[in-house]
C-alpha cells in the first residue's frame, strides 16, 4: 500500500526561525512529490517536484526532491505569522493509479510573533 | 477561472438524512477527486473519476457512500444514511493533465448530529 510519512507533526518556533519539513514516501510507479499549504481552508499548492537534486524555490520557501532516499523536504526561512498553517505532502502515483495524490497526515507549524 | 466550486459550504444534519454533496471541477479539468478531512485520519481519497468514469472508489468507507460524474462539470458525493462518524470536511478536487496538479474547492463542512 502506498504511504506518505511526514515529521514532525507539529512545530512551533518564532518569527524568523528557519524551519525544515520533511516527508518520506513508498508508492508504488511514483511520478512526483506535491507540497501544498493549508490554512483555515483548503490546502492551496506550492511545489511540484520530478527530479532529484532540483531545488524548487518562491519567495522564502525552497523545497528538494531524493528519490533515491525516497524523501523530500520543505524549507522555510525567516518565518512569519501568517506561514503558520498545516503543510501535506503527497506522492503522485502512474500506472493504474495516474493522477491519484497519496497524502501524509501533516505538519502543523506555528509561528509566534 | 472561478476555481473548484463545492456547495453546500456547511451542512447540518440528523443522523439517518441523506446528505448530497455538490463539486464543479475547474473547466478543461478531466479529473476529479473527492476527499475526507479529519483531525484523526488526516485527508483520506474517498473516490476519483478520470473523464467522468470512476477509477479508483477504494477509499469509500462503506455502502451508504455513493458518488457520480454524470457530466464533465458535475459530480456528486451521497451519504445515506447520515451517521454522526461522517461528520468532516469534504473536498472536491480537480487536475490539471498539463500540469498534473490537482486543485482543491473550498470544502464542505459536515456535521451530523
Amino acid at each position: 500500500e502506498d504511504k506518505v510519512v511526514q515529521s514532525p507533526l507539529s512545530l512551533v518556533v518564532h518569527e524568523g526561525d528557519t524551519v525544515t519539513l520533511n516527508c518520506s514516501y513508498e508508492v508504488t510507479n511514483f511520478r512526483s512529490l506535491l507540497w501544498y499549504k493549508q490554512e483555515k481552508k483548503a490546502p492551496t499548492f506550492l511545489f511540484m517536484l520530478t527530479s532529484s537534486g532540483i531545488e524548487k524555490k518562491s519567495g522564502r520557501l525552497s523545497s528538494i526532491l531524493d528519490k533515491k532516499e525516497l524523501f523530500s523536504i520543505l524549507n522555510i526561512t525567516a518565518t512569519q505569522t501568517g506561514d503558520s498553517a498545516i503543510y501535506l505532502c503527497a506522492a503522485n502515483a502512474g500506472g493504474t493509479s495516474y493522477g491519484k495524490l497519496t497524502f501524509g497526515q501533516g505538519t502543523i507549524l506555528t509561528v509566534h510573533p | 477561472d472561478a476555481g473548484v466550486i463545492q456547495s453546500p459550504r456547511h451542512e447540518v444534519t440528523e443522523m439517518g438524512q441523506e446528505v448530497t454533496l455538490r463539486c464543479k471541477p475547474i473547466s478543461g479539468h478531466n479529473s476529479l477527486f473527492w476527499y475526507r478531512q479529519t483531525m484523526m485520519r488526516g485527508l483520506e481519497l474517498l473516490i476519483y473519476f478520470n473523464n467522468n468514469v470512476p477509477i479508483d472508489d477504494s477509499g469509500m468507507p462503506e455502502d451508504r457512500f455513493s458518488a457520480k460524474m454524470p457530466n464533465a462539470s458535475f459530480s456528486t458525493l451521497k451519504i445515506q444514511p447520515s451517521e454522526p462518524r461522517d461528520s468532516a470536511v469534504y473536498f472536491c478536487a480537480s487536475r490539471d493533465s498539463f500540469t498534473d496538479t490537482q486543485y482543491f474547492g473550498p470544502g464542505t463542512r459536515l456535521t451530523v448530529l
